[in-house]
C-alpha cells in the first residue's frame, strides 16, 4: 500500500507561471520528502521537510506542511520548460524502522 | 564515481532465468533498500536492510530476495523471472539526515 497520494495526478501549466501540487498521506510521519524524476529515470531529490516543521524554501521550490490535516504541498514558482518531470512525495514514516513510504507521482509538464 | 552504483543499468532476460541486480554504495550507510517502480504506481519497496546482519521484507517481496554481503552492498535477486517483474529497480540507501538513490535498473523480462 502506498501512504502519499499526490494530486492532481497531471498538471499543464504555460512557462512562467506557479505549479503547485499536493500530496496527503495517512500515519504520523518523521519527515517528508519530495522527489522529481526525468523521463522515468533516476530520482532527484528536492527537499525535505520535517515534521515540526510548516514551510521550507529551497531555490524556486516552496514546501508546505500540515500535520494536523496530514497534507503538504509543493510550490514551483516561475516555472520553467525543464522543470517538466514527474514529482513524487515521499513520507517516511515515524519510528525508528520507517521505510520511505511513495506517492504515485504527478507529471508536470511545462509548456514553452 | 556516484554514491550509490546499481548494475547493470538495462538488462533483458528470459522468463525462468535467475537474475542478478547489484548494488554498492560509498555513502557509508547502513541502512538499504531495494525498490521497483511500475508505470503510474510510484515505488514500492522489496526489501530493506538496517545492518548487515538484518534483512526484511517490503511490500512486494515474493519472487524476489536479496543479499547483503558487507555494508556496501546490497544484491537482490529474481530466481526465476516472470514478465510482471518487468519494471524499474532503485537501490537507495539511508542516514539520519536523508536517502540516496542509485540510477536504476531497467529490467525487462521476456
Amino acid at each position: 500500500s502506498q501512504q502519499g497520494e499526490e494530486d492532481p495526478q497531471a498538471l499543464s501549466i504555460q512557462e512562467g507561471e506557479n505549479a503547485t501540487m499536493n500530496c496527503s498521506y495517512k500515519t504520523s510521519i518523521n519527515n517528508l520528502q519530495w522527489y522529481r524524476q526525468n523521463s522515468g529515470r533516476g530520482l532527484v531529490h528536492l527537499i525535505l521537510i520535517r515534521s515540526n516543521e510548516r514551510e521550507k524554501h529551497s531555490g524556486r521550490l516552496r514546501v508546505t506542511l500540515d500535520t494536523s490535516k496530514k497534507s503538504s504541498s509543493l510550490l514551483i514558482t516561475a516555472s520553467r520548460a525543464a522543470d517538466t518531470a514527474s514529482y513524487f512525495c515521499a513520507t517516511d514514516g515515524a519510528g525508528a524502522n520507517s521505510k520511505l513510504t511513495f506517492g504515485k507521482g504527478i507529471t508536470l509538464s511545462v509548456r514553452p | 564515481d556516484a554514491d550509490v552504483t546499481q548494475t547493470p543499468r538495462n538488462r533483458i532476460t528470459k522468463t525462468g532465468k535467475r537474475i542478478m541486480l547489484e548494488c554498492s554504495q560509498t555513502k557509508g550507510h547502513d541502512r538499504m533498500y531495494w525498490y521497483r517502480q511500475d508505470p503510474g504506481l510510484g515505488l514500492q519497496l522489496i526489501y530493506y536492510s538496517f545492518d548487515v546482519k538484518d534483512i526484511n521484507k517490503g511490500e512486494i517481496s515474493d519472487g524476489y530476495s536479496v543479499s547483503r554481503q558487507a555494508q556496501a552492498k546490497f544484491s537482490l535477486s529474481l530466481e526465476s523471472a516472470i514478465p510482471n517483474q518487468t519494471a524499474l529497480y532503485f537501490c537507495a540507501t539511508s542516514d539520519r539526515y536523508g536517502y540516496t538513490f542509485g540510477s536504476g535498473t531497467r529490467l525487462t523480462v521476456v
